[in-house]
């Protein structure tokens, strides 16, 4: 199995900070990544799709990058509204899916 | 656009079976893969399985012996079955529909619900 890994498990941030969440795989899964936003309560929201591809609708200080085992999540100018749980998901071994362990992200 | 809603008991004894739908709504079940997801008090996301529109399927291997997706087109629905619950099956349980075009990701999810397994 392909397990992910992320870092931080949890991260204090202040509105306007730029802030990077990684992600790495154990094995090579090419560019098959998606992170995903999750609030209390609410359905996850997809934010990046293979790896880089920002989904339709999600503000443009999101971006990923990387490939093979390294990944990023950054978030150019944190708002309000961004502090949640972020989870990176692997679909390189299709149709097995993985995901990370999350990275709580708190207000400072 | 497009939601999904799941439903089902919240509570289930140890033993019996955990049986969850999940209603599509503002749009067709068809042509779509779907999905259940779920994440265990304190723990991460585990995907569970999926299901085709037209009913082919694919399961974790920690789970497959348990597990069974059905779809049902005319209610624009699909449920999940899982099999002899122990305490460790306690988790909120959500419903997604899978991208599989562009990037093998879940583009849609429900908001989840919480199933307890305890006698």
């Amino acid at each position: 199995d392909i397990q992910m890994t992320q870092s931080p498990s949890s991260v204090s941030a202040s509105v306007g900070d730029r802030v990077t969440i990684t992600c790495r795989a154990s094995q090579g899964i090419s560019s098959w990544l998606a992170w995903y936003q999750h609030k209390p309560g609410k359905a996850p929201r997809v934010l990046i799709y293979a790896a880089s591809s920002l989904q339709s609708g999600v503000p443009s200080r999101f971006s990923g990058s990387g490939s093979g085992t390294d990944f990023t999540l950054t978030i150019s100018s944190l708002q309000p509204e961004d502090f949640a749980t972020y989870y990176c998901q692997q679909a390189n071994s299709f149709p097995m899916y993985t995901f990370g362990q999350g990275t709580k992200l708190e207000i400072k | 656009q497009v939601q999904l809603q799941e439903s089902g008991p919240g509570l289930v004894k140890p033993s019996e079976t955990l049986s969850l739908t999940c209603t599509v709504s503002g749009g067709s079940i068809s042509s779509y893969y779907w999905s259940w997801i779920r994440q265990s008090p304190g723990k991460g996301l585990e995907w569970i399985g999926f299901i085709y529109y037209i009913g082919s399927t694919n399961y974790n291997p920690s789970l497959k012996s348990r597990v069974t997706i059905s779809v049902d087109t005319s209610k624009n629905q699909f449920s999940l079955r899982l099999r002899s619950v122990t305490a460790a099956d306690t988790a909120v349980y959500y419903c997604a529909r899978v991208e599989m075009a562009t990037g093998r990701y879940f583009d849609l999810w429900g908001r989840g619900t919480l199933v307890t397994v305890s006698s």
